[in-house]
């Protein structure tokens, strides 16, 4: 069945680093890609899409391009705030599917 | 848009007793999803609604647990009865269609004793 991998966690940076958090996936057919953050306490946020080959999804800073030759879409910021102290779940959602299946989360903890 | 709402944000229950999760959609969306977060499965999606009618229950982990939406804009999560390891968060979510993304609620957070 259609599955995602996320890099283990928790990450930690420090403020203005560069960030890559990767993401895998297998599914048939060509899925939706989400990026979605939760912040402590709270509900998920959705950060970014993509939805087909080659489309870059990108948002507050955050990109994240879908793959389909390496099956993957890692995550980046090319400088990560104390605010962006966060998990991160990246998801797929089948074309003929309704529901989102989520990798594991990765936790990032940026210090000033 | 007032988003996703749900409701209690917390609920602390001993074993036995019925626990009753609820849910307001975001006005117009015509899908709705329960989920159950946990450390060691993560996201599960446990039930999801089109147009009010449960359309996939197959997450649903036993009979214990029941869900309903009486109209477009309500829907419950019942556990009866809870055991220790129903604790969890348990988010709900509503999308416009299953072309468009899931937005979700800030989750309840279920700890039975």
């Amino acid at each position: 069945g259609d599955s995602v991998t996320q890099m283990e966690g928790p990450v930690t940076l420090s403020e203005e680093a560069f960030l890559t958090i990767n993401c895998t996936y297998t599914a048939t057919g060509y899925p939706s890609l989400f990026w979605y953050v939760q912040y402590p306490g709270e509900g998920l946020q959705l950060l970014l899409k993509a939805t087909k080959a080659d489309d870059k999804g990108s948002n507050k800073g955050f990109e994240a391009t879908y793959r389909k030759e390496t099956t993957s879409f890692h995550l980046e910021k090319g400088s990560v705030q104390v605010s962006d102290s966060a998990v991160y779940f990246c998801a797929l959602k089948a074309n003929s599917g309704y529901a989102l299946n989520f990798g594991k989360g990765t936790s990032l903890l940026v210090t000033p | 848009d007032a988003g996703v709402i749900q409701s209690p944000r917390h609920e602390v229950t001993e074993m036995g007793q019925e626990v009753t999760l609820r849910c307001k959609p975001i006005s117009g969306h015509d899908y709705l999803f329960w989920y159950r977060q946990t450390m060691m499965r993560g996201l599960e999606l446990l039930i999801y609604f089109n147009n009010n009618v449960p359309i996939d229950d197959s997450g649903m982990p036993e009979d214990r647990f029941s869900a309903k939406m009486p109209n477009a804009s309500f829907s419950t999560l019942k556990i009866q009865p809870s055991e220790p390891r129903d604790s969890a968060v348990y988010f709900c979510a509503s999308s416009l269609d299953v072309r468009q993304p899931q937005h979700f609620g800030d989750g309840t957070r279920l700890s039975i004793l």
